[in-house]
């Protein structure tokens, strides 16, 4: 199964600062028809996942432009430019390249 | 609106049998790949089945394979999961899910159904 690694286990983030979220693959994700799936999520406390980001770096409809994805073979990227209240919640990234899809263990964004 | 509402969840005993259903509204049921994701308490997210529009194509994680089946009726736009042999470690909500994994269309999911394994 492919493991998926996520750093940190807890980011705390001041209001208005950056934030970034690194998630590693132990193989790469590129599919045999050239795409890479690997999406993000956020659970927000109390709520369903939600998608954010597929295929590395394109925005699910509604994602606010602050939420950015990048990488490439097994090496990713979810940034928060500007950290607002409403993105307190655990982010997680998901492979969809391999099955079983699996998850990263999780990251939780909290505000100091 | 898309909506999908998990129902069936509860209490049974190890070994037990309990028989998830989603019911999708709002689009297309047919045109989807539908799946079933579970997350135990307190812990992250495990991908638990995937099924293709037809479903022709079925996908289970190792862990549950032979005791879950997951099936689909296009006629009624609903989405079924059957548990058999449940263990203590398939305590869990089960969230059912408009998502392949790979898909590129906007993705949905439901509030979830807890399932407790428990004597």
């Amino acid at each position: 199964d492919v493991v998926m690694t996520q750093s940190p286990l807890s980011l705390p983030v001041t209001l208005g600062q950056p934030a970034s979220i690194s998630c590693r693959s132990s193989q790469s994700l590129v599919y045999r028809d050239g795409n890479t799936y690997l999406n993000w999520f956020q659970q927000r406390p109390g709520q369903s996942p939600r998608r954010l980001i597929y295929k590395v770096s394109n925005r699910d409809s509604g994602v606010p432009d602050r939420f950015s994805g990048s990488g490439s073979g097994t090496d990713f990227t979810l940034k928060i430019s500007r950290v607002e209240a409403e993105d307190v919640g655990v982010y997680y990234c998901m492979q969809g390249t391999h099955w079983p899809l699996t998850f990263g263990g999780g990251t939780k964004v909290e505000i100091k | 609106e898309v909506q999908l509402v998990e129902s069936g969840g509860g209490l049974v005993q190890p070994g037990g049998s309990l028989r998830l259903s989603c019911a999708a509204s709002g689009f297309t049921f047919s045109n989807y790949w539908m799946s079933w994701v579970r997350q135990a308490p307190g812990k992250g997210l495990e991908w638990v089945a995937n099924i293709k529009e037809d479903g022709r194509e079925k996908y289970y994680v190792d862990s549950v394979k032979g005791r879950f089946t997951i099936s689909r009726d296009n006629a009624n736009s609903s989405l079924y999961l059957q548990m058999n042999s449940l263990r203590a470690e398939d305590t869990a909500v089960y969230y059912c899910a408009r998502d392949s994994g790979s898909a590129v269309t906007t993705s949905y999911w439901g509030q979830g159904t807890l399932v407790t394994v428990a004597s």
